[in-house]
């Protein structure tokens, strides 16, 4: 099994909302992560949490914000958007054990800010 | 120089032909390396992992070159259905694990 679950799958927000970006994996991973996808363009690493804490923080704006309450769980946290944040979320989850560093990704959360 | 370079392509290919794909990264300290297959619209979707001279699955062969600093994918006897978008990915284990992506190349595969 290597599913990792992110709802919503779609998602519309005003520039002045709040929400959430929820990633969930039960296969026992040690490192999750966010990135970024453009159309036509590859993922962008947005931030990394491994055994729970945050490794990397790739510089991303203040107004996303990620939380990662258990080792299950992820959350991105949405603030003040801009329009140019529109993008499709992409989730991922990698084992760190016995050497293996593979991610596996999500569905993706795909977002139009308005 | 971008970390992990790709040729865009697209390469279009007939089905039933032998394809392949070259990848070049930057730091040599980098460990492990990974080829990701991408459908339009949907989420990256592993393909092989490359943890030591490479890695064969069935008609997918992944060859390493740590001296050269490139990875390769080889795709025989091509479908219909391999047609997608193929990511290079090298994990910088240094970072606390950080994947970084190639551009993608893109390849048709055409009847």
């Amino acid at each position: 099994d290597t599913e990792v679950t992110q709802t919503p799958k779609h998602l519309v927000m005003g520039m002045t909302n709040k929400k959430s970006l929820k990633c969930e994996q039960h296969m026992g991973h040690r490192a999750m992560y966010w990135y970024k996808q453009k159309a036509k363009k590859p993922p962008e690493l947005m931030f990394v949490y491994s055994y729970e804490k945050l490794s990397i923080n790739e510089s991303v704006p203040s107004r996303f914000s990620p939380e990662c309450p258990n080792s299950s769980l992820l959350n991105l946290h949405l603030h003040a958007l801009q329009p140019e944040d529109s993008a499709l979320y992409l989730c991922a989850s990698s084992p760190l054990k016995q050497g293996k560093t593979e991610a596996f990704f999500g569905q993706g959360t795909r977002l139009t800010v308005v | 120089r971008k970390e992990v370079e790709q040729d865009p392509g697209p390469f279009n290919v007939p089905e039933g032909a032998t394809v392949a794909f070259n990848c070049t990264y930057s730091n040599s300290a980098s460990q492990s390396f990974f080829w990701y297959r991408q459908d339009c619209r949907k989420e990256p979707k592993l393909l092989m992992s490359v943890y030591s001279s490479g890695n064969e699955d069935g008609r997918f062969t992944a060859q390493l070159n740590r001296a050269s600093q490139y990875i390769s994918l080889l795709i025989r006897d091509s479908k219909l259905s391999d047609s997608a978008t193929y990511l290079c990915v090298v994990n910088r284990e240094e970072y606390g694990n950080k994947l970084v992506f190639g551009a993608g190349t893109i390849l048709r595969v055409k009847s």
